[in-house]
């Protein structure tokens, strides 16, 4: 059974710093990973979408790597902003097309 | 372009009572899935189908039944609720270009509250 776990649960940073999420996953037999972001009381939105295949991912600011052998993905932010404040969650297909969540890591930037 | 769309976005019940949720996608996907998210917690697979006709047990169905009669439809079913079902519930759909898997678009959330 597939386990996905976050860390940090949850980060504090001031405007303009770098920041890496971290999403480990324990079987390494993946289709695919995503990474979202959910804004208080809302829906998740994509960020990005990592294939198997792939080792990263880049749109605008973020950057997400996939190593799938040690079963670990991250989340690369540059320059962060205070419009950044959200969770984070990701999410890992299995070859069953079951899709697992990490519990997310609730980011702060402060300005 | 409506996307995935879940009815009711509220609800409250009564211990026992019964209900439905629709969710609705509008993009010729395959696959989609209900969740429930409990506060601070992440995303519970509850129930998911790879296609018409089809659906799987997540990691917490039960207390559930679903339905994928049509394609764009999958309903997710409460026969008696409890207060354990509070939750918010979130469907969600995606689809294949050729072997790869593409990304997952989720609906707005149905909060639901068992009293």
């Amino acid at each position: 059974k597939q386990e996905v776990t976050q860390i940090p649960a949850a980060l504090s940073v001031p405007e303009g710093e770098n920041l890496v999420l971290n999403c480990s996953f324990t079987d390494s037999a993946i289709y695919n990973l995503q990474w979202f972001r959910q804004d208080p009381g809302k829906g998740l939105t994509s960020l990005l979408l990592i294939q198997s295949s792939q080792r990263e991912q880049t749109s605008g600011r973020l950057n997400a790597s996939l190593d799938k052998s040690s079963g670990r993905s991250t989340l690369y932010i540059a320059a962060s902003q205070p419009g950044d404040s959200a969770t984070y969650l990701c999410a890992v297909r299995g070859w069953g097309n079951d899709m697992r969540f990490g519990a997310g890591t609730r980011l702060t930037v402060k300005p | 372009n409506a996307g995935v769309t879940q009815t009711p976005k509220f609800r409250v019940l009564k211990t026992g009572q019964s209900m439905t949720l629709l969710c609705a996608q509008d993009m010729n996907h395959e696959y989609m899935y209900w969740y429930r998210q409990d506060p601070g917690m992440g995303l519970r697979l509850i129930h998911y189908s790879v296609g018409e006709g089809t659906t799987a047990k997540g990691e917490v169905p039960d207390g559930y039944n679903v339905s994928r009669l049509k394609k764009q439809n999958f309903l997710l079913g409460l026969e008696s609720a409890a207060p354990s079902q509070t939750s918010v519930y979130f469907c969600a759909s995606s689809s294949t270009q050729g072997l790869m898997n593409t990304e997952a678009f989720f609906g707005q959330g149905t909060r639901l509250t068992v009293v």
